[in-house]
């Protein structure tokens, strides 16, 4: 079974400042998607950016961009010049290319200082 | 519908009693998905349908879990007596085919069993 595994319980970071969250995963599985996750207080998850782990290219989507490192399986999203409206809990996810459900990480609460 | 729409937003029930939880996904969508969140954890998998059947219902954690999909649109999550460990927020979310493409998000019913 695959899991996924955040290390940062919560990040802090300076307004307009750039911020890295960790996420780990494991798996046997050479196909897959990984993903990124914004849940505020809301409580409704908002795709922040996905990659497909064929594409040695990593993603990037605005502000926000990934760090695929296929080979120590690791996936870290890099937050640029972070804004108030970031705050949130983060989530890594991942999904194989034959299944269809995402396997979540326990998230990282990101605070983001005025 | 604009987006993923679960009623009600939170349920407060008592220990013992059956309750339902609703899911209108967006129009099209033909895969839909339940979640169960618990507190400070991220979602775990519960169910997943491709059209009205239960392609996967893997995530269910016992018989007291049952969901349907009828019409292949909306689809109820129900819980028979219900149990304290059942509270957390119950996540829907739809996608226009396998999960290939972006799976979005209900805000979520949050269940308190008390």
């Amino acid at each position: 079974a695959q899991t996924v595994t955040q290390s940062q319980p919560e990040m802090s970071v300076q307004e307009a400042e750039t911020v890295t969250l960790s996420c780990t995963y494991d798996t046997s599985e050479s196909d897959y998607y990984l993903f990124w996750y914004k849940q505020p207080p809301s409580r409704q998850m908002i795709l922040v950016i996905r990659q497909e782990a064929y594409k040695q290219q990593n993603a990037t989507e605005n502000r926000f961009s990934v760090n695929f490192q296929k080979a120590a399986k690791s996936f870290s999203l890099k937050i640029s010049d972070s804004q108030l409206g970031d705050a949130a809990m983060y989530f890594c996810a991942y999904r194989s290319a034959t299944g269809n459900m995402l396997t979540f990480g326990g998230g990282t609460r990101l605070m983001v200082k005025p | 519908g604009a987006g993923v729409s679960q009623t009600p937003s939170n349920k407060v029930t008592e220990k013992g009693k059956y309750v339902e939880l609703r899911c209108d996904p967006i129009s099209g969508h033909t895969a839909l998905y339940w979640y169960r969140q618990s507190l400070g954890q991220g979602p775990e998998f519960l169910i997943y349908f491709q059209g009205t059947g239960a392609a996967d219902d893997s995530g269910l954690p016992n018989d007291r879990f049952f969901a349907v999909r009828p019409e292949g649109s909306v689809s109820t999550l129900k819980i028979q007596r219900t149990e304290r460990g059942d509270s957390a927020v119950y996540l829907c979310a739809s996608s226009s085919d396998r999960g290939l493409t972006e799976a979005f998000f209900g805000q979520g019913t949050r269940l308190t069993v008390v």
